[in-house]
């Protein structure tokens, strides 16, 4: 148990829906980050949040749209995917956002179809 | 662009000695990480170096060398439990705050 819990685990979608993915963090830190995992690939990181206020967003398209309404909570809004956009979605906290040892949650392994 | 290698698979022997190498090329260098992920398990944090030279922990040692850009993950005594992917991790500095960028992983398998 790393303190930061993702839900759902797994979800599948269809390329027209509208899906959420949820991270929360029972740490007291107060950078969250959403990183993208696929096969063969390296963790990329997405976004950065550092007391609720985004500090990085690196190039992602926009049908990924993250929110984080506190320090504790962190939301990744999903439209209009496409297939190459299943991978497993990985959440993550720290005290803050330099430099410091990531706190990973399990992720939400999605399959768009 | 930034690079990091490690190699995709090994495997060892329960009880042995294994290293595992990174080699990287990055704009900005902060520190080096190491993680290991179980199969559909969270990375969990395993090292941090961020002077040169080894830094032991337990059955565990990571290795820094920033002018080579080099380090490796040193498991001493294999268990089964050793089994799982161990990522490298390059932190540096980004727009807004200090990113990892990731290797692909290497993916070790210990057999009895």
């Amino acid at each position: 148990e790393t303190g930061v819990t993702q839900t759902p685990r797994h979800l599948v979608m269809g390329m027209t829906n509208k899906k959420s993915l949820k991270c929360e963090q029972h740490l007291g830190h107060n950078a969250m980050y959403w990183y993208k995992q696929s096969a063969k690939k390296p963790l990329e990181l997405m976004f950065v949040y550092s007391l609720e206020e985004r500090v990085e967003n690196n190039s992602v398209p926009s049908r990924f749209s993250p929110e984080c309404p506190n320090s504790s909570h962190l939301f990744l809004h999903l439209h209009t995917l496409q297939p190459e956009d299943s991978a497993l979605y990985l959440c993550a906290s720290s005290p803050t956002h330099h430099n410091e040892k990531l706190f990973f949650g399990s992720g939400t392994q999605l399959s768009v179809l | 662009g930034q690079n990091i290698d490690q190699p995709t698979e090994m495997t060892a022997t329960e009880g042995a000695i294994v290293q595992i190498n990174c080699t990287y090329q990055t704009s900005g260098f902060n520190g080096l990480f190491w993680y290991q992920q179980h199969a559909g398990e969270a990375p969990t944090f395993l090292s941090y170096n961020v002077l040169d030279g080894l830094e032991e922990k337990g059955r565990f040692s990571s290795f820094l060398s920033r002018s080579k850009g080099y380090s490796y993950l040193l498991l001493k005594e294999l268990q089964m439990k050793d089994s799982a992917s161990y990522l490298c991790a390059v932190s540096r500095p980004g727009a807004g705050s200090y990113q990892l960028t990731f290797g692909k992983g290497t993916k070790l398998s210990v057999i009895p």
